[in-house]
């Protein structure tokens, strides 16, 4: 167990639907990443949120937003869903590693959307 | 831009080495990660390179050459746990710790 929070697991829906993915980071880390990941494309960077606040934005969609509340999770809301936007969603964490002394991320187990 | 590139697929054998190169081409370097996925699973920390030079850290070692934008993770007696994907990361030093990763290299470990 990564620490790493992230629901649902699973999520079968519809294209023109609308989802939301919610992620918890470990205790005591203030920064949460979502990464989506496609078979096509690997692992993608969306959208960072330190201590709240937006900090970094990948190749995020319009159709797509983040948000990061004051109890440090966060949700991803994807709408007007596409066949294309089926893949695995990952949240991640960082803290120092004690061995390397580097910010390392920590992944969640991942939220896989499949969009029929 | 950033472009970071590894071979798709190596098969090797239990009890073989294998390395899995990784070279890169970012604007700005700020360290190379190498993580360990597992298929469905989640990515997991292996290796970080900020210096030129070989980290070792058990069965697995990491080099980093920046002049060349080149690294590799070296994996010694290879067991079948190993089969997975291995995922090259870079972070750029505007990133905030974001990172941008490799399409990955799927390693297959035979008897």
């Amino acid at each position: 167990d990564s620490g790493v929070t992230q629901t649902p697991k699973h999520l079968i829906t519809a294209t023109g639907q609308r989802v939301t993915l919610r992620c918890s980071p470990r205790s005591g880390d203030l920064s949460v990443y979502w990464y989506q990941q496609s078979l096509d494309q690997g692992l993608q960077f969306l959208i960072q949120y330190y201590n709240g606040e937006e900090r970094a934005k990948g190749n995020i969609l319009e159709r797509f937003s983040a948000q990061q509340f004051p109890d440090l999770h966060s949700e991803l809301n994807l709408s007007s869903l596409e066949l294309g936007d089926s893949a695995l969603y990952f949240c991640a964490s960082s803290a120092r590693d004690s061995i390397s002394g580097a910010n390392v991320l920590t992944f969640g187990a991942g939220s896989r959307l499949t969009v029929l | 831009g950033q472009n970071i590139d590894q071979p798709t697929e190596m098969t090797a054998t239990e009890g073989a080495i294998v390395q899995i190169n990784c070279t890169y081409q970012t604007s700005g370097f700020n360290g190379l990660f190498w993580y360990q996925q597992h298929a469905g699973e989640a990515p997991t920390f292996l290796s970080y390179n900020v210096l030129d030079g070989l980290e070792e850290k058990g069965r697995f070692s990491s080099f980093l050459s920046r002049s060349k934008g080149y690294s590799y993770l070296l994996l010694k007696e290879l067991q079948m746990k190993d089969s997975a994907s291995y995922l090259c990361a870079v972070r750029v030093p505007s990133g905030y710790s974001t990172l941008t990763f490799g399409k990955g290299t799927m390693l297959l470990v035979s008897p």
